[in-house]
């Protein structure tokens, strides 16, 4: 168990439609990543944020977006979905600002009928 | 795209034997590396790390070893056991931000 945790742990939805993740970190880390993991494109960066504030940005269409609240828990919303953005998402939390040795939760399985 | 690339998709080991998982990197600026072990239904896990100021880490059981000149780096495992069945993904920081590039896998089957 990496401590960190995600819900829901599946999502089935429709086109067109728009879901909400939800990530909690280990206790005392400050940087959320959410990253989207499909068969063709691999595991892929979305977003990283930092105490509240973003830090990076990866391949994430401006269709999804992300926050982390003060309580450091982070959400990934996802609108206007697509068949293609069926995938697990997985959320990753670090100590520090740097990359090192981040954490993963187990996923949210997306499946967009 | 991807900065780090995985050679072979899959490996199929003797339980006992030892595995050896292979990536390349193309940026020869790259100074930190990371190894990921992903189980079935599970988010990665840190396995290893190395930076580039070492040729060699030894974690339990599993080895990184980093090669700066022909830019490849592997992971070894010793004694495979049948837990060690996963996807292994080599990973990479960026230079100016914090994301990491994941390599596309090795799925590494232990046989009995």
């Amino acid at each position: 168990d990496s401590g960190v945790t995600q819900t829901p742990k599946h999502l089935i939805t429709a086109t067109g439609q728009r879901v909400t993740l939800r990530c909690s970190p280990r206790s005392g880390d400050l940087s959320v990543y959410w990253y989207q993991q499909s068969l063709d494109q691999g595991l892929q960066f979305l977003i990283q944020y930092y105490n509240g504030e973003e830090r990076a940005k990866g391949n994430i269409l401006e269709r999804f977006s992300a926050q982390q609240f003060p309580d450091l828990h982070s959400e990934l919303n996802l609108s206007s979905l697509e068949l293609g953005d069926s995938a697990l998402y997985f959320c990753a939390s670090s100590g520090l600002a740097s990359y090192n040795e981040q954490f993963f939760g187990p996923g949210t399985r997306l499946t967009v009928l | 795209g991807e900065s780090v690339g995985l050679h072979l998709p899959t490996l199929s080991v003797q339980e006992g034997d030892n595995s050896i998982i292979n990536c390349a990197y193309s940026n020869s600026a790259s100074d930190y590396f990371i190894w990921y072990k992903q189980e079935s239904g599970k988010g990665p896990q840190f396995i290893i790390d190395i930076r580039s100021n070492m040729d060699k880490r030894q974690g339990q059981r599993v080895t990184v070893l980093l090669n700066k000149t022909v830019k490849h780096l592997s992971l070894q495992i010793a004694a495979t056991q049948p837990g060690d069945s996963a996807v292994y993904f080599c990973a990479e920081p960026s230079s100016n931000d914090y994301k990491l590039s994941f390599g596309a896998g090795t799925t590494v089957t232990v046989r009995a």
